[in-house]
């Protein structure tokens, strides 16, 4: 089924803000707020953000997330040693009654 | 503490079946959506599966293979996995949906070989 687009990596520089994108289609980021997760090598994945721009408790202002039409965003500022992950983006598709996911992003603190 | 704990992965032959359980506590499993998410080796997530109450929906890769299961009196939800194939390999997580996936397990890894 239908997945949704990630760019595979992001690097920037140590403080400095990265931009994470998901695309999808009107099915699904384009009606529906996106959760964002971050995934660390080894460990399960952790929710970051949800229906767009909300945080879990615990989770950082650095990380604030976005959508225009049909594309989802999570923008970290600040970047810092530890935001050095995969990130994955996640909506409900109401076409296929299923959830989908993006393939990842590698965010990259250099 | 509110978590979830999976177990019952393990190797099984191509055309093999098996069960995977996942423990709740710190919440009623029959009050919330719940979920099956499984990724590959170096690869990224899948969604397989979720049910509430008599609800239940598929991925097509799994769809007439895998079943979906709670039992609320043991407060655990289940995975039967049938017919399987090389390409299910993978570590299985369990997760609980409460505004998205909120809580996940540390998984439990599934190898389909021969």
């Amino acid at each position: 089924q239908a997945g949704l687009t990630q760019p595979p990596s992001v690097s920037e520089a140590l403080g400095q803000t990265a931009t994470l994108t998901c695309t999808g289609n009107n099915n699904n980021t384009g009606n529906q707020g996106a959760a964002w997760l971050l995934q660390y090598q080894g460990h399960p994945p952790k929710l970051l953000s949800y229906r767009n721009n909300n945080r879990p408790s615990g989770i950082s202002e650095r990380f604030s997330a976005s959508r225009s039409g049909k594309t989802a965003s999570l923008t970290i500022t600040g970047l810092q040693p530890e935001d050095e992950a995969d990130y994955y983006c996640s909506v409900w598709d109401s076409s296929l009654n299923a959830w989908v996911f993006g393939g990842g992003t590698k965010v990259t603190v250099l | 503490e509110v978590q979830v704990v999976e177990s019952g992965g393990g190797l099984v032959q191509p055309g093999g079946s098996l069960r995977l359980s996942c423990a709740a506590s710190g919440f009623s499993l029959s009050t919330y959506w719940m979920h099956w998410v499984r990724q590959a080796p170096g690869k990224g997530l899948v969604w397989v599966s979720h049910t509430f109450a008599d609800d239940t929906y598929y991925g097509d890769s799994v769809k007439g293979r895998f079943t979906i299961s709670r039992d609320n009196t043991k407060n655990t939800l289940y995975l039967q996995m049938n017919s399987l194939r090389a390409e299910d390999t993978a570590v299985y997580y369990c997760a609980r949906e409460h505004d998205s996936f909120d809580i996940w397990g540390q998984g439990t890894m599934v190898t389909v070989s021969s």
